[in-house]
This record gives structure tokens, sequence and C-alpha cells, in this order.
């Protein structure tokens, strides 16, 4: 299967902890997105990549969010000194840079105890 | 500012019967509209999308949906529902001349279909 994948699927930690997702975007796409999804919400964006470059931040993502794209492939999204309001399904999506369809992944589900 | 509405969070409908799900959208300029469906604890799966050209715009699954610039709408549509259709449904928009490439959702509209 080639679409896109997340690693891991499911992360309970405590409140205070550190925690890293990442995302390995369709083969060949250049654009690369992160969302954020809390219950009975539709996905909110958070950033954006365009093969290495951060090219758009949300003000959703406060300083303790940090992501990187370090060789224009994956991607890692890294929560420091996680909340309870940090619990919620995050979303990897990629796309072509001519290309308007975003393709997500599975998500991974984040807890914070 | 760009937004999406989906005025409906749940729509019900029996098997066999055609089903609607509707969205309504704001853009400053034109938009590129797109439907994606989410199963339970699973990520988004893409349906369809609008970019230009017919209003009509046909999917996965047999789904289609109607782009009607006078109303700001595009309703998702099916002449015959499964059970397996049922699942929660999200419209969303991108406005095409926008310098972002963010897309903005709806809320999401349940899809229950009962046999």
């Amino acid at each position: 299967d080639t679409g896109v994948s997340q690693d891991p699927r499911h992360k309970i930690t405590k409140r205070g902890q550190n925690v890293t997702f990442r995302c390995d975007p369709i083969s060949e796409h250049n654009r690369l997105y992160w969302y954020r999804q809390t219950l009975g919400q539709g996905p909110e964006f958070l950033t954006y990549f365009q093969n290495e470059a951060q090219l758009e931040k949300s003000r959703l993502l406060s300083d303790r969010f940090s992501a990187e794209r370090p060789k224009g492939s994956f991607s890692t999204l890294e929560i420091q000194r996680t909340e309870q309001g940090d619990s919620a399904m995050y979303l990897c999506a990629s796309s072509l840079i001519r290309g308007e369809t975003q393709y997500f992944g599975p998500g991974t589900r984040l807890l914070v105890l | 500012a760009q937004s999406v509405a989906q005025p409906e969070d749940q729509v019900n409908v029996a098997e066999g019967n055609p089903l609607t799900v509707k969205c309504t959208y704001s853009v400053s300029g034109n938009p590129y509209l797109f439907w994606y469906v989410q199963y339970p604890n699973r990520g988004l799966q893409f349906l369809l999308k609008y970019i230009t050209g017919d209003n009509l715009v046909k999917g996965s699954y047999g789904f289609e949906a109607e782009f009607n610039k006078s109303q700001t709408s595009f309703h998702l549509k099916k002449p015959s529902a499964l059970v397996s259709d049922s699942a929660l449904y999200f419209c969303a928009v991108r406005d095409a001349g926008g310098a972002t490439n963010k897309l903005i959702f709806g809320t999401g509209t349940l899809l229950a279909v009962q046999p």
C-alpha cells in the first residue's frame, strides 16, 4: 500500500511528557499537512510543508508544538509538556504540488492523562 | 474568511432510498470544494472534488455532488443508499486564489442508513 502512513496509531501519555508523531507521505508528494481533530469536530489545520520548507503555521500551533520535514520526505510533529487539551486525533495529509487533493493518513490518536 | 457549514448533524435514510448531505460554503474567490468520508477511528477518505467545469461531479462509491454557485452550496448525493455508507461525512473548501493551501472543514454530518 502506498498511502500516507502515520506512527504510532495510538499514544497514551501523562500530562507534562513530550510526544513525537511521524508521518510518511505518499511517495513523490511534495506537500505535507498536519491537522488536528477533536471529538465532534472537523479537522483543523496546524501546519504545511512544501518539500522541507514549513510555509504556513496555524495560531493553533502554540510554542509547545514543533514540526519538521528534514529531507522533504517524512515529517515529525512534537508536542512538548503535553496538556489534557492536547488530546485529539492528529492527522497527516499529502498532495502533489500541482494537485489539489489532499490524501489523509489513518491518524494518531493522543490521550493525555 | 473561508468557512463551511454542514447544517445537519445527522441524516437518517432507509437503505435503497436516495440520500443528500448538505454543505454550504463561503470564500472570497472561487472555491475548490471537497467531500471526505471518515469511518470510526480512521482517517479521512477522499470521495470527490469540484475544481472547475461541470457543476455535477461524480466520485467514488456512486456518490456525486452538485456545485451551485448562486446558492454557494455543494451537496453530496447518492441515488440509492447502502448500509455500508453509514459514516461521518465532511465537506471542505479551499480558496482557489488564496495564498494558503489549507482546507477548511465543516463539523461533519453523520449518515445513518437503516436496513
